[in-house]
């Protein structure tokens, strides 16, 4: 069965600062990943997808996140961080052909001092 | 285009009660999901329709939980009776039937739910 691990709970860092968000996945096959945001009472939405082809995705929001299939990971980055970035951050990944559901990770929660 | 709808945001209710909660899918998506996100922790999914067929709830609690989709567009997920360990929030998602595994899911606000 896939997985995914966020080993960061709580990431805090300063307005202006690049962020990285890690993200490790367990699948058999080739992965869909995913990075969801989620702000406080709000629902998930979209940053980013990978799915094939350049390993280097481009996101809203001017995030961007890199697959590495030798590390199974999905890391999320931003070059500088905004204090409204603040929010939750979920990676997610697809099961098999039909169902397409999304296993999550258990989040990212991201502080950002002024 | 309007995006997924869920009601209500928020339901407080004691223990043994019952609670229903709604989503309306954004409008030619046949397929909704509802996932269950206790605090601290990632969604994790309780059931998936295409149009009003079940395609899984392998992960529904059956004794208390039942959710219908009876003309393949809105649907309701209910607890009956509640229990603690039930207060989560509730999200719907839905996405179009093709297009593979790259298709997006989009969600709801969701409803937050705390049992007394």
């Amino acid at each position: 069965a896939q997985s995914v691990t966020q080993p960061d709970i709580h990431i805090t860092v300063s307005e202006g600062a690049s962020l990285e968000l890690r993200c490790n996945y367990s699948y058999g096959a080739t992965p869909y990943l995913f990075w969801y945001v989620q702000s406080p009472g709000q629902g998930l939405q979209l940053l980013l997808k990978y799915f094939s082809g350049d390993t280097l995705v481009q996101g809203i929001k001017g995030f961007e996140a890199e697959f590495k299939r030798s590390q199974s990971s999905f890391n999320l980055r931003k070059p500088s961080v905004h204090w409204s970035d603040a929010a939750e951050y979920f990676c997610a990944v697809t099961s098999g052909a039909g169902s397409y559901q999304l296993t999550f990770g258990k989040g990212t929660k991201l502080s950002v001092i002024p | 285009e309007a995006g997924v709808a869920q009601s209500p945001r928020y339901k407080i209710i004691e223990k043994r009660q019952s609670v229903a909660f709604w989503c309306n899918p954004i409008s030619g998506h046949a397929t909704l999901y509802w996932y269950q996100q206790i605090l601290g922790q990632g969604p994790k999914l309780l059931i998936q329709f295409q149009n009003n067929g079940v395609v899984d709830d392998s992960q529904l609690p059956k004794d208390r939980f039942s959710a219908e989709r009876l003309k393949g567009v809105d649907s309701t997920l209910k607890i009956q009776p509640a229990k603690l360990e039930d207060s989560a929030v509730y999200l719907c998602a839905s996405r179009l039937p093709g297009g593979g595994r790259q298709e997006t899911q989009y969600f709801g606000p969701g409803t937050r739910l705390l049992v007394l």
